[in-house]
């Protein structure tokens, strides 16, 4: 068990559709962030959170939003979808002066 | 843009040492090696990291040159359970905007019986 929940695993949605994905992390995780992973591709960096306030954004679109709550969930939202936003969208956080990121195993998205 | 370049890929028997390179030339003096890796269908995993001395932990060993200009992950007796993607990452340890990891395509290490 990873500690990061990440809800659902697979989504198809129509594209101008707008979808939220959802991530449970361990009590304490207080910065989580978001990423787009494309096939064969590195992840990409959406945007993090800290205390439920942004401090990070990677070069993506306003149409991609976030928030954090204060029971260490969180949500990725896109709205008008566009089939280049199919992809394995992963959450990961973690604790003040932890070692590195727990990750969960993704939402694979495809938009049709 | 990722500000690492490993091979694409590279095989290793089981229960060899797999050494996977890195090479960060323009690495900054206050950012970190981080390595992390993925299994097939799984979120990424965190390895092991370090600033410019050799680290060890119950998963790797971390070998980083003197000019930190290159580096190099070993996992000492590499199992079937090893087979993943390993992506070598620079971060800046200091709190600011620059938190984001940046990743390249890292390396596709397959460990044969």
């Amino acid at each position: 068990e990873t500690g990061v929940t990440q809800s659902p695993t697979h989504l198809i949605k129509t594209r101008g559709q707008q979808v939220t994905l959802r991530c449970s992390s361990q009590s304490g995780h207080n910065t989580v962030s978001w990423y787009q992973q494309a096939l064969g591709q590195g992840p990409q960096f959406i945007f993090q959170y800290y205390r439920e306030e942004e401090n990070g954004r990677g070069n993506f679109p306003p149409r991609f939003s976030g928030l954090q709550f204060p029971n260490y969930s969180s949500e990725l939202n896109v709205n008008a979808l566009e089939l280049d936003d199919s992809a394995l969208y992963l959450c990961a956080s973690r604790a003040t002066g932890a070692l590195g990121y727990t990750f969960g195993s993704g939402t694979r998205l495809t938009v049709v | 843009d990722a500000k690492t370049t490993q091979p694409p890929s590279m095989d290793c028997a089981e229960g060899r040492a797999a050494n996977l390179p890195c090479n960060h030339s323009t690495i900054s003096g206050n950012e970190y090696v981080y390595w992390y890796r993925q299994i097939h269908s799984q979120g990424p995993q965190y390895i092991i990291h370090g600033l410019k001395n050799n680290e060890t932990n119950e998963m790797a060993s971390l070998i980083i040159t003197e000019d930190r200009k290159s580096s190099t992950l070993i996992l000492p007796h590499a199992t079937l359970r090893d087979t993943a993607v390993y992506y070598c990452i620079v971060r800046a340890s200091n709190a600011g905007n620059n938190r984001k990891l940046i990743w390249g395509l890292g390396t596709s290490l397959a460990v044969n019986p």
